[in-house]
């Protein structure tokens, strides 16, 4: 079955600080897509980065940056220099196997989220 | 360019009556997603259509619940009858169904079953 965990339930940090929010997942498939997003205390869902499973270079955009490493089956997420506005609930989540019926959609498993606070 | 639209943004209701969710997805996404997020399931996908139609609702809790999507620009979510448990907030999703893109998601709806 394929699983997202996010072992870190609450962070709190002070501004100006990097921090690591760690994704861990099980699947047993060859393929599959991870994906982060953010949802801040207005509560919308902030699509943040897409990364597929042939793809282990890691990514930066920004302040954040993205570190995939299928050896470990880990998708972790890096805030440099935090920021007040960085504050939000972070979600991890994971594609699941397209049904026969219907090999488009991506139907996603979500992590149980980081809530992450940054201080001033 | 318009994200997912949902409607009402927040809705009170009593136990028993028919509430009603609503959705816009982004224009030309074939998918339509419907989540539930609660504290204690955190996020749930509910049920999801492609070209308007319904591919899988196998996590529509029960019987109680049920969607349509008439047209590519809209989709509701029915509950009838409400019950205090449906109490959460609920997310529209829509993606263009090429095995890479994202979901991208509507400001939710937080319901509320007095």
């Amino acid at each position: 079955a394929q699983k997202v965990t996010q072992a870190q339930t609450e962070i709190s940090v002070v501004e100006k600080e990097d921090v690591t929010l760690d994704c861990v997942y099980e699947t047993r498939d060859t393929t599959y897509y991870l994906f982060w997003y953010k949802q801040p205390p207005s509560g919308e869902l902030v699509f943040l980065i897409r990364r597929n499973s042939f793809d282990e270079q890691n990514e930066i955009s920004g302040r954040y940056s993205w570190n995939f490493q299928k050896s470990t089956s880990s998708f972790n997420f890096t805030i440099t220099a935090s920021q007040v506005v960085d504050s939000a609930v972070y979600f991890c989540a994971l594609s699941q196997p397209k049904s026969l019926a219907d090999q488009g959609a991506q139907k996603l498993v979500f992590g149980q989220g980081t809530r992450l606070t940054i201080n001033p | 360019d318009a994200g997912v639209i949902q409607s009402p943004r927040h809705e009170v209701t009593e136990m028993g009556q028919e509430v009603t969710l609503r959705c816009k997805p982004i224009s030309g996404h074939d998918y339509l997603f419907w989540y539930r997020q609660t504290m204690m399931r955190g996020l749930e996908l509910l049920i999801y259509f492609n070209n308007n139609v319904p591919i899988d609702d196998s996590g529509m809790p029960e019987d109680r619940f049920s969607a349509k999507m008439p047209n590519a620009s809209f989709s509701t979510l029915k509950i009838q009858p409400s019950e205090p448990r449906d109490s959460a907030v609920y997310f529209c999703a829509s993606s263009f169904g090429t095995v890479n893109q994202p979901q991208h998601f509507g400001d939710g709806t937080r319901l509320s079953i007095l």
